[in-house]
């Protein structure tokens, strides 16, 4: 089965800042990678995803590139701000399968 | 707001009880997810329902239980529980194949 893997598990940095966080997968067969962001007590939310036959994708301060042949995607984030600290949880995805990172803290600084 | 409704959303219960977690998916989803978040923990994959029928079962304790009923909500059975058990239990929904949307979530506290 697939099996995915994130670093870092936490991670700090300064507003304004860019903040990337990586995630490798060992299905090939995977072609689906969301990325989940996750406050305080509140569930993981949706908010950027990628297919196979794409290699990068941006919304606004937020984009995701995905590196088939290496099978790992990342996801950036520009100009974070005190409101992106979060819980973020990559996935892949093969059929009805989906399998998730152990997610990363991040933590952003004012 | 995903659309996918979780009650109750706090429970405190006692050891040795069994307590019931109710799940309305996302209209028009047919897929119906359980997942477990202890303390700083991932997402433990408990279960997946398709369309009444258990499609995938993960790292679920023979001591919990789901099902899906035909119009298509679920519930997530937990017996015998222990202290161990006390963790957010989300639950999720999808069309076939398609992207997972989270419920906010129950958070069970066993004392």
């Amino acid at each position: 089965g697939e099996n995915v893997e994130q670093h870092p598990s936490t991670l700090s940095v300064q507003e304004g800042d860019s903040a990337v966080i990586k995630c490798t997968y060992s299905d090939s067969a995977s072609n689906y990678f969301p990325w989940y962001k996750q406050e305080l007590g509140k569930g993981p939310q949706l908010i950027i995803d990628i297919r196979s036959n794409v290699g990068e994708k941006k919304d606004q301060r937020i984009a995701v590139t995905l590196n088939k042949t290496a099978k790992h995607f990342s996801l950036h984030i520009t100009e974070t701000q005190p409101e992106d600290s979060a819980v973020y949880f990559c996935a892949a995805m093969e059929g009805n399968d989906m399998r998730f990172g152990a997610g990363t803290r991040l933590t952003v600084k004012p | 707001d995903s659309g996918v409704t979780q009650t109750p959303k706090h429970l405190i219960t006692a050891t040795g009880q069994r307590v019931t977690l109710r799940c309305s998916p996302r209209s028009g989803d047919l897929s119906v997810y359980w997942y477990q978040q202890s303390l700083d923990q991932g997402l433990q994959f408990l279960i997946q329902y398709y369309n009444g029928e258990e499609r995938a079962k993960g790292n679920i304790l023979e001591r919990f239980s789901a099902q899906q009923f035909p119009d298509l909500h679920s519930e997530l059975n937990l017996s015998s529980l222990e202290l161990g058990d006390s963790a957010l239990y989300f639950c999720a929904s999808s069309v076939e194949r398609g992207t997972i949307y989270f419920g906010e979530g129950s958070w069970l506290t066993v004392v």
